[in-house]
């Protein structure tokens, strides 16, 4: 089945770093990925969806200047959180549709960032 | 997109079968009706997709009924490892649409 590759895991950084979340597609084409983000005991936020090759589509209220997307290949989406601090700490899960799939989408297993 | 509402949270015991029920008044033509389940730290994974009637997989049952307003998720015999939240969307199963998830249900299964 479709499955998407999310890493890091989890990742700690030092406040006004950036870190960069990579999302792959591992055995299907993915022309759209989605980005979540989750705090505890929350749903699933939607934040942009990701377009290969072109600009990522971002919802109300999430800045794009922050939160830079590159979706350069049809298996790889990146989420960078620019200059983070510790109200960014969050879940970050991303999700992907191939193009032949039938049934939902497939989600990553999300990172858990926290900024100190 | 269709708005969701589900119970907040719900409680059963092992072995018991627990029926969660998703209420999405506004429903398109071309809707779907898919449930996922989440555990703490992970992404959400697909259960069971429907359009009408009823579904069943081999991990639960998805009864939807005609006029389509609602559905029920079906989960016979759970076990504690079945504790987690469970998410109702509405969405067309073709496409790109993006998915709203709504507050979940989550389901504690005790001993």
């Amino acid at each position: 089945g479709a499955v998407v590759s999310q890493h890091p895991s989890w990742v700690i950084c030092k406040s006004g770093t950036s870190v960069k979340i990579e999302c792959r597609s591992l055995d299907f084409q993915a022309t759209t990925m989605f980005w979540y983000r989750q705090f505890p005991k929350q749903s699933l936020m939607l934040m942009a969806t990701s377009n290969e090759g072109s600009k990522a589509t971002y919802e109300q209220g999430v800045e794009k200047d922050k939160f830079l997307i590159n979706h350069a290949s049809l298996t790889l989406s990146t989420l960078t959180v620019t200059s983070a601090h510790p109200e960014d700490s969050s879940f970050y899960i991303c999700s992907a549709r191939g193009q032949t799939r039938d049934y939902g989408y497939t989600f990553g297993s999300g990172t858990r960032l926290t900024v100190v | 997109l269709a708005k969701t509402t589900q119970p907040i949270s719900m409680d059963s015991y092992e072995g018991q079968e627990v029926n969660i029920t998703c209420s999405h008044n506004n429903i398109a033509t071309n809707d779907y009706i898919t449930w996922y389940q989440q555990f703490p730290s992970q992404g959400p994974r697909f259960i069971i997709q429907g359009y009408k009637t009823k579904v069943t997989n081999e991990v639960a049952s998805l009864f939807i009924p005609a006029d389509r307003k609602s559905s029920t998720l079906s989960l016979p015999r759970v076990s504690l490892s079945d504790t987690a939240v469970y998410y109702c969307l509405v969405g067309m199963n073709t496409g790109f649409q993006k998915l709203v998830f709504g507050t979940g249900t989550r389901l504690l299964v005790s001993p």
